[in-house]
């Protein structure tokens, strides 16, 4: 069964840096999400994207986020200037349409020092 | 804008015993999906049972089966026949029909004992 994959699975960042968590959806999807969850808490959604455009955002997705789908099959998301609290388990999901359910991946957890 | 509430953050059942696990939400929308996402131990997300609101139907998927009352606003997983590996969180979660987000409640965590 295809399936959504992440890389890298861990990703262990200084302050301050730039950080980019990489998804390949199922290759017949045409909507893109990045979710997170900080440890112990809910999954929060953070973007949508459709037709090579962000659909949705939350206030989470603030200016030092943005996410893109430079290729064919990666959709990538990349926070400029990371800090402490951005430190979770972050998501990639992709479903067929808009209404059918959104499959996701086994998370990227990310670590900031 | 949409909530969804799980009022139960822990659960236990023994294995092969049935446990059901309760979701409620607050939508002004008529057209939405319901569903139900599992994450084990191993932090993955997996899709338990989807759930349309137009269907008056309960949605069943082998042991796991909804009851869902939309007038109510809820939509409770039931988990028949217990089995260790069904250990994990449990997430009941939103989506419009307008917008394509879901919208999680907090969890249940439970677990299966022997």
């Amino acid at each position: 069964e295809p399936e959504v994959t992440q890389t890298p699975s861990h990703q262990v960042t200084q302050m301050g840096q730039e950080v980019i968590l990489r998804c390949v959806p199922i290759s017949n999807h045409l909507y893109f999400y990045w979710y997170r969850q900080i440890l112990g808490q809910k999954v929060e959604f953070l973007v949508s994207f459709y037709n090579n455009e962000i659909s949705e955002k939350s206030e989470i997705f603030d200016d030092q986020f943005s996410v893109e789908r430079p290729d064919g099959s990666n959709f990538t998301l990349k926070i400029r200037s990371t800090k402490l609290e951005d430190s979770a388990m972050y998501f990639c999901a992709s479903s067929g349409d808009r209404d059918e359910p959104q499959h996701f991946g086994d998370g990227t957890r990310l670590s900031i020092l | 804008a949409q909530t969804v509430t799980q009022s139960q953050p822990e659960m236990s059942v023994q294995e092969a015993e049935t446990v059901t696990l309760s979701c409620t939400y607050d939508t002004s929308e008529n057209n939405y999906y319901l569903f139900w996402y599992k994450q084990p131990p191993s932090r993955q997300m997996i899709l338990v049972i989807r759930q349309e609101a137009y269907k008056q139907q309960n949605a069943t998927e082998n042991r796991f089966s909804v009851n869902f009352q939309k007038a109510a606003k809820s939509f409770s997983l039931k988990i028949s026949d217990s089995q260790l590996g069904d250990t994990a969180m449990y997430f009941c979660a939103f989506g419009s029909g307008t917008a394509s987000k879901l919208t999680f409640g907090t969890g249940t965590r439970l677990q299966v004992t022997l």
